[in-house]
């Protein structure tokens, strides 16, 4: 089972790039990196995904180092509207869902 | 439709009582997935259905948790002689892998308390 782990909590001030590290020791091979944030009362919302390097879409980056064994979800600029819970996941879809596991995710707090 | 949706949005039952909570995914999505949130915690897997393939109840917590899925269309899971212990949010998902990328696309989840 390839398990996360993430910083519980993290504050930032408005403006400011944040990077949540999510650790996953076990990644294996087929697996990809997704990164997932939930607002309150909302079900989680797909930010990135990726395998390795970098990947970058107009929400985020996600940086992978060669050995897998870590990612860093970076949110440039944030706003208040960014306070949210961001869960990394680590799993291979096509092998089914054992592999799937959410985690507490880490709460992040933006500050005016 | 525009994306996952799941009815009742609320639900309050007294213990004891069966409880069935609906999804429906978005069409054509082969992968369908149940999660429950408890308050203030992460997403805990439930279920998770493939196309006609067998389903993959390795998360069920226990054999009063059950759910049926037609086809590649409508699910429902079902909890008997609900406790108290059951109330959460739970949350229904859908995916199709596209070749590079498998999203889970969620629902806005059902609120169940049990009294």
């Amino acid at each position: 089972l390839a398990k996360t782990t993430q910083p519980i909590s993290m504050d930032s001030y408005e403006g400011q790039e944040v990077n949540i590290t999510c650790s996953h020791n076990n990644i294996a091979t087929n697996d990809y990196i997704t990164w997932y944030q939930q607002f309150p009362s909302q079900g989680p919302r797909f930010i990135i995904q990726g395998y390795k390097t970098k990947v970058t879409n107009e929400v985020a980056s996600l940086f992978i180092p060669a050995d897998r064994k870590s990612s860093t979800l970076s949110l440039p600029r944030v706003s208040l509207s960014d306070t949210a819970v961001y869960y990394c996941l680590v799993g291979d879809m096509r092998g089914g869902a054992n592999n799937l596991f959410f985690g507490t995710g880490t709460r992040l707090t933006v500050i005016p | 439709g525009a994306g996952v949706s799941q009815s009742p949005s609320n639900k309050v039952t007294e213990k004891g009582k069966d409880v069935e909570l609906r999804c429906d995914p978005i069409s054509g999505h082969t992968a369908l997935y149940w999660y429950r949130q408890r308050l203030g915690q992460g997403l805990e897997f439930l279920i998770y259905f493939q196309g006609n393939s067998a389903p993959d109840k390795s998360g069920l917590p226990s054999d009063r948790f059950s759910a049926e899925r037609t086809g590649e269309s409508v699910s429902t899971l079902t909890i008997q002689r609900t406790q108290q212990e059951d109330s959460a949010v739970y949350l229904c998902a859908s995916s199709s892998y596209t070749g590079t990328s498998y999203e889970q696309y969620f629902g806005p989840g059902t609120r169940l308390t049990v009294t």
